[in-house]
């Protein structure tokens, strides 16, 4: 099946320092979508993405959808303890509709803070 | 409004029995996702469904069943539940294709 990947598994910072995180796949996107998931809880959407090049801000989290359609990065500026949580990206596949319609999401990214 | 809201949110079965796993939205989608998480393994899709009376298996269908009768309603069923099936499950929804997804709270569910 199509794959989205995230690498590492974890990620350990310190309070106030700037993270990146970057999501790739072999297939073409027509959206990326990039959740948040704290511990016992849903993951939360933090940044929708729908076309290729387009860079969105939401506060101190920044996200761009990759020219080739196939990648996708967040970066946190500032961390502080609460930017503690799983990071997901996720993304519909180009040509939506039936199987298409489907979300694929990668494993994620646990990212740790250190006070 | 409440979004997605799925219940129970916790459950305990013995390997053999079955159970339903509810899921409801209140804001009219017509894609509704049933996802299970398993530790560091991300959200895998059980079934999809893009309408009432529409429904599609996902990745990791096997051992599972849904129904859409309603636009709001999209139950999760395990006929004989076993241990492989203790995870955490996450129902969505979403307005349309390509769109962002609401996702519940979840239910965790461990086989005995």
């Amino acid at each position: 099946g199509q794959q989205l990947n995230q690498s590492p598994q974890s990620m350990f910072i310190q309070e106030g320092e700037d993270v990146s995180m970057n999501c790739t796949s072999s297939s073409i996107f027509n959206t990326w979508l990039w959740y948040k998931q704290d511990p016992g809880e849903g993951p939360v959407l933090l940044i929708a993405l729908y076309k290729a090049g387009e860079l969105t801000s939401n506060g101190r989290l920044t996200a761009q959808f990759g020219i080739t359609r196939k990648d996708s990065f967040l970066n946190i500026s500032a961390s502080i303890p609460s930017d503690v949580g799983i990071y997901f990206c996720a993304g519909h596949l180009v040509g939506g509709g039936g199987a298409n319609s489907k979300l694929t999401f990668g494993k994620g990214i646990t990212l740790s803070v250190r006070p | 409004n409440a979004g997605v809201t799925q219940t129970p949110k916790f459950r305990i079965l013995k390997i053999g029995q079955s159970m339903t796993l509810q899921c409801a939205q209140d804001m009219n989608h017509n894609y509704m996702y049933w996802y299970r998480q398993d530790p560091g393994m991300g959200l895998k899709l059980i079934y999809y469904s893009v309408g009432a009376g529409i429904t599609d298996k996902g990745e990791v269908p096997n051992g599972y069943n849904v129904s859409r009768s309603t636009t709001e309603d999209f139950p999760l069923r395990l006929e004989l539940a076993a241990p492989s099936q203790t995870s955490v499950y996450f129902c969505a929804s979403s307005s349309g294709v390509a769109t962002e997804a609401f996702f519940g709270q979840g239910t965790r569910l461990t086989v005995v």
